[in-house]
């Protein structure tokens, strides 16, 4: 059990650029979750899937953002046109159905 | 919806003072209930949990009991060290269903 892996750890775009962010959950943790936690706040969610299956997308922040999960093994989070805004951590976290979600160390997006 | 509520920080405690971090919830059905703590760059690590009404989750010295009466899930530790100072989120969440919910965190600082 390696934990959640997440990169990069650090990604700093330029203001209209698309940035990809990649989380590799627990082996054999059949949902993956990602958030947005920025300064002071606590982690907000954006999405998630059942193995391959997305559940939910509607928390995503706008239809600049998409996620992936093909296979149902690792997962992309997409930020398309990035705005300053887009600034903060995105986690990745992963659990089995019905037990408590480990988080990845995170990704930190600067949009410059 | 679910929402949590937890006490404004940061908190500055000296190395052995007694800990309590106030968290209530509001939740429709019966969540199962959380404590992450983030250390200075890292990513949220599962401090403690209680899946029903007056369980006690504990680990590392610290404890919280599920008051189904009060909607409370207060983090207490008897004797905090400086090895402690850390962000801690309470987050809500039906197991089988839905996402975590967090508070917005609670900057704790222990001083020698």
């Amino acid at each position: 059990d390696t934990g959640v892996s997440q990169n990069p750890r650090h990604k700093i775009t330029k203001r209209g650029q698309n940035v990809t962010f990649r989380c590799d959950p627990i082996s054999e943790h059949n949902r993956l979750y990602w958030y947005r936690q920025t300064l002071g706040q606590g982690p907000e969610f954006l999405t998630y899937f059942q193995n391959e299956a997305q559940l939910e997308k509607s928390r995503l922040l706008s239809d600049r953002f998409s996620a992936e999960r093909p296979k149902g093994s690792f997962s992309t989070l997409e930020i398309q046109r990035t705005e300053q805004g887009d600034s903060a951590m995105y986690l990745c976290a992963s659990a089995r159905t019905n037990t408590e979600a480990f988080f990845g160390q995170g990704t930190r997006l600067t949009v410059v | 919806g679910d929402s949590v509520t937890q006490m404004e920080g940061p908190v500055t405690l000296s190395e052995e003072a007694f800990l309590t971090i106030n968290c209530t919830y509001t939740a429709t059905g019966y969540p199962s209930l959380f404590w992450y703590v983030q250390y200075p760059g890292e990513g949220l690590q599962l401090l403690l949990k209680a899946t029903k009404a007056d369980d006690k989750g504990s680990n590392k010295g610290f404890e919280a009991t599920y008051r189904k009466e009060t909607t409370s899930f207060h983090l207490e530790k008897g004797s905090v060290q400086v090895s402690d100072s850390a962000v801690y989120f309470c987050a809500l969440s039906d197991l089988g269903n839905t996402p975590l919910v967090f508070g917005k965190g609670t900057r704790l600082s222990v001083i020698a």
